[in-house]
């Protein structure tokens, strides 16, 4: 079976940086990718990471730790639209994503 | 290029009933899967297929069918509907590596 945990919520001020992690348990595993879902909303794909480093687009890098099962999403420049729960996925066999519970990031001013 | 659709957005339906939720998607992607959210949760993966004709279960399958007879379409089917199905639905298609997902069925069983 597959197992991730993530923080519930986290909350930061405009401007700032914030970081959330993930740690996960899996059988098999291809790759760790992050979504963002606004309320009301359907999730979009933000990133993926196959191997172990930091992949960069824009303001958001993620990391990925395979020896630590760990990873994490890094938030630079917040904004207020940023303020919505973030989702990390593993990636399996047959290509099934199973996801984590999220982590609500609000972002006051 | 609508990538991916679901319909319909709302449905409320009594406890025994059945129903169809649609999904397609125009991108030609091999891999489709259904997905329902409850409030405040993550994702839960009902059903996937890797190409048309084929079709496995997910995480929480029962009461659920589904069907694969184009490469477009994947269509949910709820048997005889819960209250306990009361959810979020969202279908989605997985092509280079990221997952696309449709608007969601916000699914009500009395």
């Amino acid at each position: 079976g597959q197992s991730l945990e993530q923080p519930s919520e986290v909350t930061a001020v405009e401007g700032a940086i914030v970081q959330i992690n993930c740690t996960y348990q899996t059988s098999g595993f291809y790759g760790l990718s992050w979504y963002q879902q606004h309320d009301g909303g359907a999730p979009t794909f933000l990133s993926y990471n196959a191997l172990d480093g930091l992949e960069e687009t824009g303001r958001f890098s993620s990391f990925l730790s395979r020896s630590d099962s760990y990873g994490y999403l890094l938030l630079q420049e917040l904004q207020m639209k940023d303020s919505a729960s973030y989702f990390c996925a593993v990636s399996g066999a047959g290509n099934m994503l199973t996801f984590g519970g999220g982590t609500r990031l609000m972002v006051k001013p | 290029n609508a990538g991916v659709t679901q319909t319909p957005k709302f449905q409320v339906l009594k406890t025994g009933q059945s129903m169809t939720l649609q999904c397609a998607q125009d991108m030609n992607h091999e891999y489709m899967s259904w997905y329902r959210q409850d409030p405040g949760m993550g994702l839960r993966l009902i059903h996937y297929s890797v190409g048309a004709g084929i079709t496995d279960q997910g995480e929480v399958p029962n009461g659920y069918n589904v069907s694969r007879s184009t490469t477009e379409d994947f269509p949910l089917r709820l048997l005889s509907a819960a209250p306990s199905q009361t959810s979020v639905y969202f279908c989605a298609s997985t092509g280079g590596g990221e997952q696309f997902f449709g608007p969601g069925t916000r699914l009500t069983v009395l």
